[in-house]
């Protein structure tokens, strides 16, 4: 079983239709969860960034993680064009040795 | 404002050959790491570092190799390439302590045929 598993999508929605992006894990040292964006033949960019438990909003973008659950979701709202990408949710135990576990991605597309 | 810079950004490999992949960060991060993604597969890490002069294996470490001889520097070396290890790479660092955003390079896209 991996350590955190994502729906790999393809995921299309059209224009302004609210986004959902979801992983769940198993390893439950994790403490520091993250969303990041790829845009096509590029690197991935840091989009959230959260710390246990809770909820993250920035801008149309709401980051949720249920630690009970071992879930995290990553909301986006007035989706645009702009926003299509791969979605990867990664996360980290903060420890010394800490190493960061990525998601597979979900690739997103918003139809104009 | 450089941040992770790969090089080089693309190359094609007869099986057999040889070669090293170079990751340079201005940031002073203490963390490197050399990722692989494949489709459907995410990224996977192949090797990191903790610090100037060590190093540490990852998920998929086989076939590879790396050196961290200096802190800025991150190098994933190739001995004999194999078809398999066909790939995009990605160099990312990342600060010491609990805060763990990484900041990626723009790839090396690798061919080995």
């Amino acid at each position: 079983q991996k350590e955190v598993e994502q729906d790999p999508g393809p995921l299309s929605v059209p224009e302004g239709a609210i986004v959902s992006l979801n992983c769940t894990y198993s390893n439950s040292a994790f403490q520091y969860f993250m969303w990041y964006r790829q845009y096509s033949r590029k690197g991935p960019e840091l989009l959230m960034y959260t710390y246990s438990s809770g909820n993250k909003e920035d801008g149309r973008f709401t980051a949720q993680v249920d630690k009970s659950s071992k879930y995290i979701s990553l909301f986006i709202r007035d989706s645009q064009p702009s926003d299509s990408a791969t979605y990867l949710c990664a996360m980290s135990a903060g420890s010394s040795a800490s190493k960061i576990i990525f998601g597979s991605g979900t690739r997103l597309s918003i139809r104009p | 404002n450089a941040g992770v810079t790969q090089t080089p950004k693309f190359r094609v490999l007869k099986t057999g050959q040889s070669m090293t992949l170079l990751c340079a960060q201005d940031m002073n991060h203490e963390y490197m790491y050399w990722y692989r993604q494949d489709p459907g597969m995410g990224l996977r890490l192949i090797h990191y570092s903790v610090g100037e002069g060590t190093t540490a294996k990852g998920e998929v470490p086989d076939g590879y190799n790396v050196s961290r001889l200096k802190k800025q520097n991150f190098l994933l070396g190739l001995e004999s390439a194999a078809p398999s290890q066909t790939s995009v790479y990605f160099c990312a660092s990342s600060d010491l302590g609990d805060d763990t955003e990484a900041f990626f390079g723009q790839g090396t896209r690798l061919t080995v045929v």
